[in-house]
């Protein structure tokens, strides 16, 4: 079975500033796809950027990119230029190759400090 | 975007009734619906997996009798907690999955008094 950890229960950081949130999973699959999703308070699940395991590159959107080290199972997300917004429980998340629902890590709560 | 609507978004209950919650997509066709339960300050939990036409798979630990999926469109599932406890009380979401992402809906909190 997949698992996934996510070892910060909670990170701050300061408006403007650079945060990055890690995650590791591991898994005996080798086409996977990756996920950070964010769940401010209202509980919305938003996805936040996807990586599939099969591209070297790193993922980016925008202020959030990912760093997807396949080999050592490590899917961390940078947060530049922190805002006030992007506070919010943050979720590293897989899902295999099959027609599975995925595996979610315990969360990251993330604070803005103004 | 692939929208997912949930309905209804709050509900609360006896103990000993069913309570049945849908989930659409709304924008697109998905033949493979999830759904998870979420209790307070913890992670998402994968409950089943609900496909259209066919009966829907649950994880272990999951009482198939007690929570009944049907997904008889490809763009509705629904979720009926049946003689629902005070322990059933949980927020319920759903995601619809289009293109190996998934696709939340805003989650259903459930409340068995």
């Amino acid at each position: 079975a997949q698992t996934v950890t996510q070892s910060q229960p909670e990170m701050s950081v300061q408006e403007a500033e650079t945060v990055t949130l890690s995650c590791t999973y591991d898994t005996s699959e080798s086409d996977y796809y990756l996920f950070w999703y964010k769940q401010p308070p209202s509980r919305q699940m938003i996805l936040v950027i996807r990586q599939e395991a099969y591209k070297q590159q790193n993922a980016t959107e925008n202020r959030f990119s990912v760093n997807f080290q396949k080999a050592a199972k490590s899917f961390s997300l940078k947060i530049s230029d922190s805002q006030l917004g992007d506070a919010a429980m943050y979720f590293c998340a897989y899902l295999g190759g099959g027609a599975d629902g995925l595996t979610f890590g315990k969360g990251t709560h993330l604070i803005i400090q103004p | 975007g692939a929208v997912v609507s949930q309905h209804p978004s709050r509900v609360i209950c006896k103990s000993g009734t069913s309570v049945k919650i849908e989930c659409r997509s709304l924008d697109f066709q998905a033949t493979t619906m999830f759904w998870y339960r979420q209790f307070p300050k913890q992670s998402l939990m994968l409950m089943a997996t609900s496909n259209e036409g066919s009966k829907a798979t649950y994880e272990q630990g999951v009482e198939k009798d007690k929570f009944l999926i049907n997904h008889a469109s490809l763009t509705l599932s629904t979720l009926t907690v049946t003689s629902a406890h005070p322990e059933d009380s949980s927020f319920y979401i759903c995601s619809a999955s289009g293109s190996e992402t998934q696709y939340f809906g805003p989650g259903t909190r459930l409340l068995v008094l």
